[in-house]
C-alpha cells in the first residue's frame, strides 16, 4: 500500500488564491518530500523536510510537518495559471532497510484558472 | 548538479515484444538509482533501485528487470511485454539532501 496519501484529489482555484493540500502517511519517516508533475512530464522536486523539522519556506511554497500526527501541507501562495500541475509527497520509511527510498501518494491535481 | 538523460521519450510496443529503457547519469558518482512505474492519474509505483553496479533490488514480482552494467547507467527491460506493463516509466537518482533527480519519463504503450 502507499505510504502517502494526498487530499484533497484535486483542487480548482483561482489566480492569486492559495492552495492548501495534505499528505498523511503511515511509518516513521527520516523526511518528507514534495514534488510537482506537470502533465506528462517528470517530478520536479519541491522541498524536503526532515522529521525534526517543523515548517519549511521556499519562495512562495510553505510546507509543515507534524510527525505526531503523521502529517505534512503544502501551502502555494498567491497562486499563478503556472502553478496548475499534480503535486506528490513522498516518504522515507525509518524503520529500517529502505534508505534512500521514497513511496509517494497519488498525488493531489491543482488547476489554477486566470 | 544532477541531470538524469532517459529515452525514449514515447515507445509503442506490441505484447510480446522485448523492452529495453536506458537510463543514464550526469553530475554525480555512485548514485542510488530507481526505476518508477506510474499509471494513469496515479502516484508512483518504485519497481527497482539500485545502490551500485550490479547492485539491484526489485520491489514488486513482475514481468520486468533492471540492471546498472556501469556506475551512471541503469537500464529497465523485459524478455515479453504485456498489456499491463503500459505506463508512464519514470528513472530517478537519489542526491544528499535535495530528494529525487527524475528523468522525463517514457511514455509505453503496449499495443
Amino acid at each position: 500500500s502507499q505510504q502517502g496519501e494526498e487530499d484533497p484529489q484535486a483542487l480548482s482555484i483561482q489566480e492569486g488564491e492559495n492552495a492548501t493540500m495534505n499528505c498523511s502517511y503511515k511509518t516513521s519517516i527520516n523526511n518528507l518530500q514534495w514534488y510537482r508533475q506537470n502533465s506528462g512530464r517528470g517530478l520536479v522536486h519541491l522541498i524536503l523536510i526532515r522529521s525534526n523539522e517543523r515548517e519549511k519556506h521556499s519562495g512562495r511554497l510553505r510546507v509543515t510537518l507534524d510527525t505526531s500526527k503523521k502529517s505534512s501541507s503544502l501551502l502555494i501562495t498567491a497562486s499563478r495559471a503556472a502553478d496548475t500541475a499534480s503535486y506528490f509527497c513522498a516518504t522515507d520509511d525509518a524503520s529500517g532497510g529502505s534508505w534512500g527510498k521514497f513511496q509517494f501518494g497519488a498525488g493531489t491535481q491543482v488547476v489554477v484558472t486566470p | 548538479s544532477q541531470t538524469i538523460h532517459q529515452w525514449p521519450a514515447t515507445l509503442v510496443q506490441p505484447v510480446g515484444s522485448p523492452l529495453s529503457l536506458e537510463c543514464t547519469v550526469e553530475g554525480t558518482s555512485n548514485p542510488n538509482l530507481y526505476w518508477y512505474r506510474q499509471a494513469a492519474g496515479r502516484g508512483l509505483q518504485l519497481l527497482f533501485y539500485s545502490v551500485g553496479i550490479g547492485q539491484i533490488s526489485s520491489e514488486v514480482p513482475q514481468n520486468l528487470s533492471a540492471s546498472r552494467p556501469q556506475d551512471r547507467q541503469f537500464i529497465l527491460s523485459s524478455k515479453k511485454l504485456l498489456l499491463s506493463d503500459s505506463g508512464f516509466y519514470l528513472c530517478a537518482c537519489s542526491g544528499a539532501s535535495y530528494g529525487y533527480t527524475f528523468g522525463s519519463g517514457t511514455r509505453l504503450t503496449v499495443v
